[in-house]
């Protein structure tokens, strides 16, 4: 199985300012995926990102506030843009390694406050 | 994807098995069943999964139902660290062989005691 690491782990920003998370997977992973758990809720998928091309985001979710970088096959960046305090809450990577109908792998997540 | 449908809440006995039930009674035939758990403050975590035969590993066994729309996840000596909540999600793929995206619920929160 795939080990995920994400940093940072936690971060306390400003409301207007940027915070990239990245995410690094130990082997080559077919599919990347970022996640958003707010507050006593469960996973909302923010986009799939995708390796070399644009990602593919879920409704609710844009470009312009969640871009999204895929370089190679083990890396990928999540920035959440002009933070407001809504955006406080755990942002979590997970890749799926192997065939189809693998299960996906997480990070531990980003535990981000907006102040 | 089918949706799945879990008690919110359930205890259980250090030592003792913990069963964990789900209802996915919409599930078509090509979605496999994945259980998944969260320990608090940290990512999810894989646990097993499975189409329609009985699956077994070092965490945990799964027992789906012979009409697929119900399973059970056993943790067969369930632990203090075994705290946490107990996600079940099914899906498949297309015939293109494309990820579909996993519906999360909100779980079981399983609280084992001492």
């Amino acid at each position: 199985s795939a080990v995920i690491s994400q940093k940072p782990s936690r971060d306390i920003c400003q409301r207007g300012t940027s915070l990239t998370i990245q995410c690094q997977v130990d082997s080559q992973v077919t599919m990347m995926f970022w996640y958003r758990q707010q507050p006593g809720q469960s996973l909302t998928l923010i986009a799939t990102a995708n390796q070399g091309s644009e990602a593919t985001y879920e409704s609710g979710f844009v470009i312009d506030k969640f871009p999204i970088s895929r370089p190679n096959l083990t890396f990928s960046t999540l920035t959440v843009s002009n933070m407001s305090p809504e955006d406080s809450s755990i942002y979590l990577c997970s890749a799926r390694t192997g065939v189809r109908n693998s299960p996906l792998h997480f990070g531990n997540g980003t535990r981000l406050t907006v102040t | 994807d089918a949706k799945t449908t879990q008690p919110p809440s359930m205890d259980c006995a250090e030592g003792r098995a913990a069963n964990l039930p789900c209802n996915h009674s919409t599930i078509s035939g090509n979605e496999y069943v994945y259980w998944y758990r969260q320990i608090h403050s940290q990512g999810p975590q894989y646990i097993i999964h499975g189409l329609k035969n009985n699956e077994t590993n070092e965490m945990a066994s799964l027992i789906i139902t012979e009409d697929r729309k119900s399973s059970t996840l056993i943790l067969p000596h369930a632990t203090l660290r075994d705290t946490a909540v107990y996600y079940c999600i099914v899906r498949g793929g297309d015939n293109a062989g494309n990820n579909r995206k996993l519906i999360w619920g909100l779980g079981t929160s399983l609280a084992v005691n001492p």
